[in-house]
């Protein structure tokens, strides 16, 4: 069983659709949970951090995470063209000092 | 703020030669990462430094891969001798502790 399972996708919604991505994950010890953005041809930009479980929410992205299910979501609202990318969950025990386990991202495509 | 800076942005040459990849952390930040990105794969830890110093480097690949932090604003990933396995998109990353990883735009490598 791998650390991190992503669905790839590919993911298609039209417009102002409300876009939910998951992963789920099998280390019990991790504590820290990202969502990275990565648009093509660049590196992966941070959007949301978040730690232990709980929701965050950053406009119109909200991040949860559910540690008895070993389960992250994120939510993006009012979905636009420019939202379309990879989206890669990531997590680790330790935060920033510490290397990330990545799912392998799912592509979203947003249609206009 | 100046983000991670990568170079160079794109390498092609032959199997055999040696490849350096060079990365500017963000000023202050203490911890550097080097992951390595594939389509089979997804994104994976090489190697990652705290202070310069060279904390965990279970995910070099082999023997042919180096890589060292001579100060506190620069890395260097070497390949020698570089085989057509090694293409990738190679990402660098920094952090504070506590904080979150910032990527740079990475390298695209291509051997011949």
């Amino acid at each position: 069983q791998k650390e991190v399972e992503q669905d790839p996708g590919p993911l298609s919604v039209p417009e102002g659709a409300i876009v939910s991505l998951n992963c789920t994950y099998s280390n019990s010890a991790f504590q820290y949970f990202m969502w990275y953005r990565q648009y093509s041809r660049k590196g992966p930009e941070l959007l949301m951090y978040t730690y232990s479980s709980g929701n965050k929410e950053d406009g119109r992205f909200t991040a949860q995470v559910d540690k008895s299910s070993k389960y992250i979501s994120l939510f993006i609202r009012d979905s636009q063209p420019s939202d379309s990318a990879t989206y890669l969950c990531a997590m680790n025990t330790q935060g920033g000092s510490e290397k990330l386990v990545f799912g392998k991202g799912t592509k979203l495509t947003v249609n206009p | 703020d100046a983000g991670v800076i990568q170079s160079p942005r794109h390498e092609v040459t032959e199997m055999g030669q040696e490849v350096t990849l060079r990365c500017k952390p963000i000023s202050g930040h203490d911890y550097l990462f080097w992951y390595r990105q594939t389509m089979m794969r997804g994104l994976e830890l090489l190697i990652y430094f705290n202070n310069n110093v060279p904390i965990d480097d279970s995910g070099m690949p082999e023997d042919r891969f180096s890589a060292k932090m001579p100060n506190a604003s620069f890395s260097t990933l070497k390949i020698q001798p570089s085989e057509p396995r090694d293409s990738a998109v190679y990402f660098c990353a920094s952090s504070r502790a506590g904080q979150p990883q910032h990527f740079g735009d990475g390298t695209r490598l291509s051997i011949l």
